[in-house]
């Protein structure tokens, strides 16, 4: 079975400052790996995805992350916060054609 | 632009009154999605259709059932929703094969109930 876990349910940065969402899989299989967004009452959009290859992925909207196979971990970043940016983001794990779905960390940005 | 559209965009309905919400789909993709999302909460899967084959959840209530007619279109009906209901509804696509495609959301259904 797999799993997602977002440490931080909410997170506040200022306008400028380095944004960093955490997320760690747990997977019986190499996993493939996606981070989406989802502002107010919209779906969720695709920022950046991890199947094979590269394990540092540049998305869209400046964000990358990186995966780290030893840390099981999925990390989303973006090096400077913009006020657009503030969102509910989510990690999710694909397996079998199915996502896994972590409960989301709602990003604030202060000016 | 190909897309995944959803209608209505908001839905009320009374406590008990059978409900269908729509998802249409110009990606010609072979998989189509519906979640409920709850406030604050993940996207729960309730099933999906792989083509014509349906694949529901486990936990996914009897109340809750779905038809694909064609590859563009999905419907989720509710046959007699409750107040536990309420919630944002989201349709989904994805190519299905590779089996690591992303998936494709509408912008949601927010069904109330009354």
């Amino acid at each position: 079975a797999q799993s997602v876990t977002q440490l931080g349910s909410h997170v506040s940065v200022s306008e400028g400052a380095l944004v960093l969402l955490r997320c760690n899989y747990s997977s019986s299989v190499p996993p493939y790996l996606f981070w989406y967004v989802q502002y107010p009452n919209q779906g969720l959009q695709l920022l950046l995805k991890y199947t094979t290859g590269a394990t540092l992925v540049k998305g869209i909207n400046g964000f990358e992350a990186e995966f780290k196979k030893s840390e099981t971990s999925f990390h989303l970043t973006k090096p400077s916060a913009h006020m657009s940016d503030a969102a509910e983001y989510f990690c999710a794990v694909l397996q079998a054609g199915k996502s896994t779905f972590g409960d989301g960390t709602t990003l604030t940005v202060k000016p | 632009d190909a897309m995944v559209i959803q209608n209505p965009r908001y839905q009320v309905t009374q406590f008990g009154k059978p409900v269908t919400l729509s998802c249409s789909q110009t990606l010609n993709h072979n998989v189509m999605y519906w979640y409920q999302q709850k406030s604050s909460q993940a996207p729960k899967l309730l099933f999906h259709y792989y083509d014509k084959d349906f694949n529901n959840e486990a936990d996914t209530p009897d109340n809750f059932q779905s038809r694909r007619p064609n590859t563009s279109f999905c419907f989720l009906d509710i046959r007699s929703p409750g107040l536990g209901d309420a919630a944002m509804y989201l349709c989904a696509t994805s190519r299905g094969l590779p089996n690591n495609q992303p998936q494709h959301f509408g912008d949601g259904t927010r069904l109330s109930i009354l």
